[in-house]
Order: structure tokens, then C-alpha cells, then sequence
């Protein structure tokens, strides 16, 4: 079946440090969708992404549609500790209009 | 005001228990979700729905139903907890626009059954 792969599965980092990571999929998508979820709160949409190639910033955070369609990329960078959270990256749910499949997270912390 | 709200936050029940947990919202959506999300699996979904009186299985919908009274609460319910179907539960909402559907999350459910 559809899948997404989040790689890392966890980051422990230096404040100050930049921050990648990634999503591949086992099927071409047509969006890719980046959330946030902060301890103890619901994921929060950070950044849609609907063309191959695309590149979108929202402040520090820059996300990449993969050329393949099968991959999207995330960089923070220079972290903050309110940057510690989980890191979902989203994208259709095959053959169900309007259904979002999720990948497992990466979880970033972040020593001051 | 929260856009979508869960009641209750936190609840802990006892195996053969039934549980409801309801979602409301005021973003005036028509679709309306419900997640579980364990530790390291993400998010899965177990039910949605696109309008009043549609209601769609998700991924894991086995132990669970819902029930959606109206545009804007989706309840979800498990007939007879048991104990794997601890995990944190969250509802959401879109509206389709342009190329996507993004969602939108409530503050999620804590659910304990032991």
C-alpha cells in the first residue's frame, strides 16, 4: 500500500544549528504538505507545496517538492528551541479525494 | 476562540467501558476526520466524513464508530474500550481549496483504557 518514509526518525541538536530532513513516498504525489505538532497540541499545517521542483519558505523553514514527485525535503535553519516538536510530512491518500496520508514524524530537539 | 475543539482532553476508562469523544467547529468546514496517533506511527485515520450523514472508513475504523450530527460536530465513539486503543486522538477539519485539502487539528484527546 501508499506509504511515506520520514527520515530521521529523531534529531538531537545544538541551538543555532540547521536542521534537514526528509519524505520520500512509494507513489508519485501531487502535493506534499509539511506540519508541525508542538508537546501536547494538534499538528499545525507549516507549508503546501503543489509543483515539482518547488521551493517555499515560511520564515526559517524552506521546503522542497522533489523533482521525482516521490520525495520532499525540510530545512530549518538556525534552530531555536521552540523549533522542538514533531515534523509530519503529508500528502493524498491514493484513489480518496480529500484524504491526507501522514508520514510517522521526525521528532527534533533542540539544546539551547 | 479555537477553531476546533475536543471534549474531553484527558480520559482514562476501564476496559469494556464505552466511550464517546466529541469534536466541534466553527471554521464552517464540511469534511471532518478522526486521527489516532501512537508513539513512532504517526497519524492514522480511523473515520471520515464529507457531509452530514456521510461517514467513511479510514485505515483502522475496526472498534470504532462516529456519528455525525451536524456540519459542525463529528463524535466519535468505542463501543467496548480495550486497552490497545490507548493512544491520542485528534479531529480535523478541511475545506477543499485549490490544488489541496489542507487540515486543520484540534488540541487532541488523551485516552487511557486499562
Amino acid at each position: 500500500g501508499q506509504q511515506l518514509n520520514q527520515s530521521p526518525q529523531s534529531m538531537f541538536i545544538q541551538e543555532g544549528e540547521d536542521v534537514s530532513m526528509n519524505c520520500t513516498s512509494s507513489s508519485i504525489f501531487n502535493t506534499w504538505l509539511w506540519y508541525k505538532q508542538d508537546p501536547g497540541e494538534g499538528p499545525v499545517l507549516l507549508i503546501a507545496l503543489y509543483k515539482a521542483g518547488e521551493l517555499t519558505s515560511n520564515g526559517r523553514l524552506t521546503a522542497q517538492f522533489g523533482i521525482t514527485r516521490k520525495d520532499s525535503f525540510l530545512n530549518i535553519s538556525a534552530s531555536i528551541p521552540s523549533d522542538v516538536g514533531i515534523y509530519f510530512c503529508a500528502g493524498p491518500r491514493g484513489g480518496s479525494q480529500g484524504n491526507l496520508i501522514f508520514g510517522k514524524g521526525t521528532k527534533l530537539s533542540v539544546k539551547p | 476562540d479555537a477553531d476546533v475543539t475536543q471534549t474531553p482532553r484527558n480520559r482514562i476508562t476501564k476496559t469494556g467501558k464505552r466511550i464517546m469523544l466529541e469534536c466541534s467547529q466553527t471554521k464552517g468546514h464540511d469534511r471532518m476526520y478522526w486521527y489516532r496517533q501512537d508513539p513512532g506511527l504517526g497519524l492514522r485515520l480511523i473515520y471520515y466524513s464529507f457531509d452530514v450523514k456521510d461517514i467513511n472508513k479510514g485505515e483502522i475504523s475496526d472498534g470504532y464508530s462516529v456519528s455525525r450530527q451536524a456540519q459542525a460536530k463529528f463524535s466519535l465513539s468505542l463501543e467496548s474500550a480495550i486497552p490497545n486503543q490507548t493512544a491520542l486522538y485528534f479531529c480535523a477539519t478541511s475545506d477543499l481549496a485549490g490544488n489541496t485539502d489542507t487540515q486543520y487539528f484540534g488540541p487532541g484527546t488523551r485516552l487511557t483504557v486499562l
